[in-house]
């Protein structure tokens, strides 16, 4: 069954690094997209990703965050400089179109240290 | 705006026993799709359901049923004979009338559910 894989599944960074999580949505997707968990909280809607541009993004997607897709399997969410808050798991999904289900992959735990 | 209220934050039953998981929603959308997702202790989401505004009919998967009412705009979940392996955070969503290439969901706090063998 197809699914969504995510790269690294846990990664420790030291405050003020630039982190790069990957993501490899399923393969005849169009729709991607980024959600954030903090720990114990509720997932929460960064940015969603079409046609090579955002579509969408939340408030917590400010300029520290950029999404990429730099070749035809990847989709990228960088961390300019992190900072102890971004210390969460993070969620990639794709759909097939819009009003269709997400497909979730199974995460990268991030922490800032 | 969205928002999605599960009021439930830890339920603990007895195996075997029936748990219903409540979900209200708000929007302000005549157009929008309901979801719930699991997330095992291991952590990822695991789809279980999507449901359409326009589509009230209640669903049945195994042991698993939905209660969709737009009229309490509360969309519950029902787990019947609950298993020790239905021990998890269930979450439920909402989306809105997906915009051209948008298909942003809008999650509950979840419900922490254990069933206690």
């Amino acid at each position: 069954e197809p699914e969504v894989t995510q790269t690294p599944s846990h990664q420790v960074t030291q405050m003020g690094q630039e982190v790069i999580l990957r993501c490899v949505p399923i393969s005849n997707h169009l729709y991607f997209y980024w959600y954030r968990q903090i720990l114990g909280q509720k997932v929460e809607f960064l940015v969603s990703f079409y046609n090579n541009e955002i579509s969408e993004k939340s408030e917590i997607f400010d300029d520290q965050f950029s999404v990429e897709r730099p070749d035809g399997s990847n989709f990228t969410l960088k961390i300019r400089s992190t900072k102890l808050e971004d210390s969460a798991m993070y969620f990639c999904a794709s759909s097939d179109r819009g009003g269709t289900e997400a497909f979730f992959g199974q995460g990268t735990r991030l922490t800032v240290v | 705006a969205q928002k999605v209220t599960q009021a439930q934050t830890e339920i603990s039953v007895v195996e075997k026993e029936d748990v219903t998981l409540d979900c209200v929603y708000e929007t302000r959308d005549t157009t929008y799709y309901l979801f719930w997702y699991k997330q095992p202790p291991s952590g990822e989401l695991v789809f279980l359901i999507r449901r359409n505004s326009f589509d009230e009919q209640n669903e049945i998967s195994g042991r698993y049923s939905w209660n969709f009412q737009k009229s309490t705009s509360s969309f519950n979940f029902t787990i019947t004979a609950s298993q020790v392996v239905d021990s998890a955070v269930y979450f439920c969503a909402l989306s809105d009338t997906p915009n051209f290439g948008n298909e942003k969901l809008t999650f509950g706090t979840g419900t922490r559910l254990t069933i206690i063998p």
